[in-house]
């Protein structure tokens, strides 16, 4: 089945330790995309990429990086974690940018900050 | 700005009753609306969409959703619970800013009792 992965689904790191997420698909989709979700909280858009078009939103933390080297896979960087950004990261793709209605989310990657 | 607001970020039915989960959104165009589920450590997930066709959508599951305009109103339904719809909904509203996106209500955590 086409799919969306993210790896690892719980990641642990220290407080300053950079960290970096993983989320690949098979859909063939252009865009994917990177949210932070907080506890309780709806899912926060951080950036996306059309392609290999990066968009950051306005009030994406300049601790926060993201990297698509394929169509295939997109990572997630966070530079410098603190005590903040612990947090469910998802990932989201669409087939494209204009056409496409729905986004297709993967499972999340749980990140605690120690 | 387009926007959804939910109503109840905590709605409890017994199993069988009718669900009933609200979003009103706020929108100067036509909107595009999504109604998606989240499982405990898990992703999002569609379960149905509204893109301007029929205002009476259904879903997976057996939700269903209307729209209406005078309302402002895209309700989420389900006749009769079953204990396997506990679980977080999210409605939300798709905008265009260079590229699509979407913006997330806050949420409404189903639980069903037996």
């Amino acid at each position: 089945d086409a799919m969306v992965i993210q790896n690892p689904r719980y990641q642990v790191t220290q407080f300053g330790k950079p960290v970096t997420l993983s989320c690949s698909q098979t859909l063939n989709h252009n865009v994917m995309y990177w949210y932070q979700q907080k506890s309780s909280q709806a899912p926060k858009l951080l950036f996306h990429y059309y392609d290999k078009d990066f968009n950051n939103e306005a009030d994406t933390p300049d601790n926060f990086q993201s990297r698509r080297p394929n169509t295939s896979f997109c990572f997630l960087d966070i530079r410098s974690p603190g005590l903040g950004d612990a947090a469910m990261y998802l990932c989201a793709t669409s087939r494209d940018r204009w056409n496409s209605y729905e986004q297709y989310f993967g499972p999340g990657t749980r990140l605690t900050v120690t | 700005a387009q926007s959804v607001t939910q109503l109840g970020s905590h709605v409890s039915v017994s199993e069988g009753a009718l669900v009933l989960l609200r979003c009103n959104y706020s929108s100067s165009v036509p909107p595009y609306l999504f109604w998606y589920v989240q499982y405990p450590n898990q992703g999002l997930q569609l379960l149905l969409k509204y893109t301007s066709a029929a205002t009476l959508v259904k879903g997976i599951n057996g939700f269903e959703a209307e729209f209406k305009k005078s309302e402002t109103s895209f309700h989420l339904t389900k006749p009769s619970a079953h204990m396997s719809d506990a679980a977080e909904y999210f409605c939300a509203v798709r905008i265009i800013q260079g590229a699509q996106k979407l913006v997330f209500g806050q949420g409404t955590r189903l639980t069903i009792n037996p």
